[in-house]
């Protein structure tokens, strides 16, 4: 079957780096997404990895590393608006299937 | 305009009744999405379609039966309602090219 494991907790004070894991077991991969979600609010989309390599996209970048399984989401420059539930998730088996990780919830303090 | 919608976006109801949940894209994607999230928030996906053909079906109990009558629409019908179905519903839709999806706003069940 296909699995993915994250961090569920994660805590950071503004202004400083946190990374946050993830490792996925699936057949058929096509990629890696990350997702941020606050509370009473639906996930929206933060960045997409099929390649292995960073992307970067503003204060937040996303890793992959296909023959290892993995990859991190690393948030810069930390705000209090950041603190939310952060969720990886694969694409696999063609470009119609996508599941989510439990999600890691990030807590940035003052 | 609102890119996927769903309705309700609050659905409280009594055990044994049946409900329908309702989502529609106007973003012309192939493929949409139910997804459960439970209060412990994990995300467990239900059921995919691809141009109204249903490509996953997890392992969820027959009382829930999704409904494509074309792609832009996948509607989610839920028979003889039970607490553990409980949670937020979310629909997503994903393009052919899966880089993104995008989600309704959500459905919050609550049964009573």
């Amino acid at each position: 079957g296909q699995s993915l494991e994250q961090p569920s907790e994660v805590t950071a004070v503004e202004g400083a780096i946190v990374q946050i894991n993830c490792t996925y077991q699936t057949s058929g991969f096509y990629g890696l997404s990350w997702y941020q979600q606050h509370d009473g609010g639906a996930p929206t989309f933060l960045s997409y990895n099929a390649l292995d390599g960073l992307e970067e996209t503003g204060r937040f970048s996303s890793f992959l590393s296909r023959s290892d399984s993995y990859g991190y989401l690393l948030l810069q420059e930390l705000q209090m608006k950041d603190s939310a539930s952060y969720f990886c998730a694969v694409t696999y088996g063609g470009y119609n299937k996508l599941i989510f990780g439990a999600g890691t919830r990030l807590a940035v303090h003052p | 305009d609102t890119a996927v919608s769903q309705t309700p976006k609050y659905l409280v109801t009594q055990m044994g009744n049946d409900k329908s949940i309702k989502c529609e894209q106007n973003l012309g994607h192939d493929t949409m999405y139910w997804y459960k999230q439970d209060s412990k928030k994990f995300l467990k996906i239900m059921f995919s379609y691809n141009n109204k053909e249903l490509i996953i079906n997890e392992t969820v109990p027959n009382r829930f039966s999704p409904k494509s009558p074309d792609k832009a629409h996948l509607n989610l019908h839920i028979n003889s309602l039970e607490l553990g179905d409980s949670a937020v519903y979310f629909c997503a839709s994903t393009p052919g090219q899966n880089t993104e999806a995008f989600f309704g706003q959500g459905t919050r069940l609550t049964v009573v």
